[in-house]
């Protein structure tokens, strides 16, 4: 069956620390990842998104991600927090043909000024 | 441009009674999708539909009906409300993959 895992539920950092979110997957087609933010009384928003090619991809506000095929993986990074990061981060993937995704259950930051 | 817009922002309801949530966007994309976000649960797909008169069954479709009539519309009904519907519900749209959230509906059922 097609799943997401984030495995860290609550992360608090301080500022300027560095930031790295879990997701692993389990899919059997063609893989298309991707994370979304959803910052406190705000929707979600696209972080960014992998679909092939570079397993190293860049996103919004400093944000990168690592595609690790072997470890089926696709972790979320960022060098140092700002206190304007503390949000929830979704990881999810995305099924060929319908587009619809399949979420992780999030992971709340709160970073601490 | 709206994007994509919810009606309404919150409803209270008591258990049996009915509603209906809006969804609209004005991107004329094919692709639109409700979820349910419920705490340490993520969000996870009810319905969706990849064009105008068509919708298919989400992750979680158990107590909820769809219509997508318009392009640019997608209802989500709940015929007869239960407490364990208590959750906020969005709405997306997309025409590939990149998908734009409404804010929510928070919906609470007593």
């Amino acid at each position: 069956a097609q799943s997401v895992s984030q495995h860290n539920h609550h992360v608090i950092l301080s500022e300027a620390a560095s930031l790295e979110l879990g997701c692993n997957y389990s899919y059997g087609g063609t893989v298309n990842l991707f994370w979304y933010v959803q910052y406190p009384g705000q929707h979600l928003q696209l972080l960014l998104k992998y679909f092939s090619g570079d397993p190293l991809v860049k996103g919004i506000k400093g944000f990168e991600a690592e595609f690790i095929k072997s470890k089926f993986s696709f972790n979320l990074r960022k060098p140092s927090v700002q206190w304007s990061d503390t949000a929830e981060y979704f990881c999810a993937v995305g099924d060929s043909g319908t587009y619809k995704y399949i979420f992780g259950t999030g992971t709340r930051l709160k970073v601490l000024a | 441009n709206a994007g994509v817009t919810q009606t309404p922002k919150f409803r209270v309801l008591k258990t049996g009674q009915s509603m209906t949530l809006l969804c609209a966007q004005d991107m004329n994309h094919e692709y639109m999708y409700w979820y349910r976000q419920d705490p340490g649960m993520g969000l996870r797909l009810i319905h969706y539909s990849v064009g105008e008169g068509t919708t298919a069954k989400g992750e979680v479709p158990d107590g909820y009906n769809v219509s997508r009539l318009k392009k640019q519309n997608f209802l989500l009904g709940l015929e007869s409300a239960a407490p364990s519907q208590t959750s906020v519900y969005f709405c997306a749209s997309s025409t590939a993959w990149t998908q734009y959230f409404g804010p929510g509906t928070r919906l609470l059922v007593l």
